[in-house]
């Protein structure tokens, strides 16, 4: 059945290192967000695209964090360089054009910088 | 309101039991309202989403009601049975885009 995918799961780094996340979205969708899980915070958008195109990235520190989607099948989220703050579970959701429309989350991958 | 709240922010119930959660989200430049159940180490997944208000949604024993003009959503679960533990999040949708902001949950968990 149908489901984002995201890679890695699981990711321990340390500070200074570049970490890079993958997400797949469903086939079809062509709104792909990446959200952020903290114990503060709960879920907080980083950023969002359309058509590959992003639209609002208004939830990233600019200084370290950057989202692209190369192609409709992948979209990456990058942390150069990482800090121990940004230890957390990073979830990737997509859904289709129509709005509004439910999100589908991907399984996460959780981040521990050390 | 200027942000999505929600109450309680934890629950306990015992198995049978029947309880409700409070949602409430800014009422001005509504477009949609969401309901997300989140499992311990799993993803959320969608419950509802809901546009009109006096909307009612039902999914066999949970349901959802929405006023938009005052601004809050309550969901409903009768007969809690202990899989229904889990985190429950709404999200609100105010610029019609599918951007949506969430609230930080209320914790549900029913006891045998």
């Amino acid at each position: 059945d149908a489901r984002v995918t995201q890679t890695p799961r699981d990711k321990v780094t340390e500070m200074g290192q570049e970490v890079t996340m993958r997400c797949q979205p469903i086939l079809g969708h062509n709104t792909v967000f990446w959200y952020r899980q903290t114990m503060m915070q709960g879920l907080e958008l980083l950023a969002y695209f359309r058509n590959r195109a992003p639209l609002d990235d208004s939830g990233m520190p600019k200084d370290r964090f950057s989202a692209e989607m190369p192609d409709a099948t992948l979209a990456t989220l990058k942390i150069q360089p990482s800090e121990p703050r940004d230890s957390a579970v990073y979830f990737c959701a997509s859904a289709p054009g129509l709005v509004p429309h439910e999100q589908f989350f991907g399984p996460g991958t959780r981040l521990t910088v050390l | 309101i200027l942000n999505v709240e929600q109450s309680p922010q934890s629950l306990h119930v015992q198995e049978g039991d029947s309880t409700n959660f409070t949602c409430s989200f800014p009422s001005s430049n509504f477009y949609a309202l969401h309901w997300y159940r989140w499992e311990t180490a799993k993803s959320p997944e969608a419950l509802f989403v809901m546009t009109l208000n006096g909307d009612e949604k039902k999914k066999g024993r949970i349901s959802a009601t929405l006023n938009t003009k005052e601004g809050y959503s309550y969901l409903y679960i009768k007969g809690s049975q202990p899989e229904d533990s889990a985190t429950y999040l709404c999200a609100s949708d105010t610029g019609g885009g599918n951007k949506l902001t969430f609230g930080t949950g209320t914790q549900l968990k029913v006891e045998l």
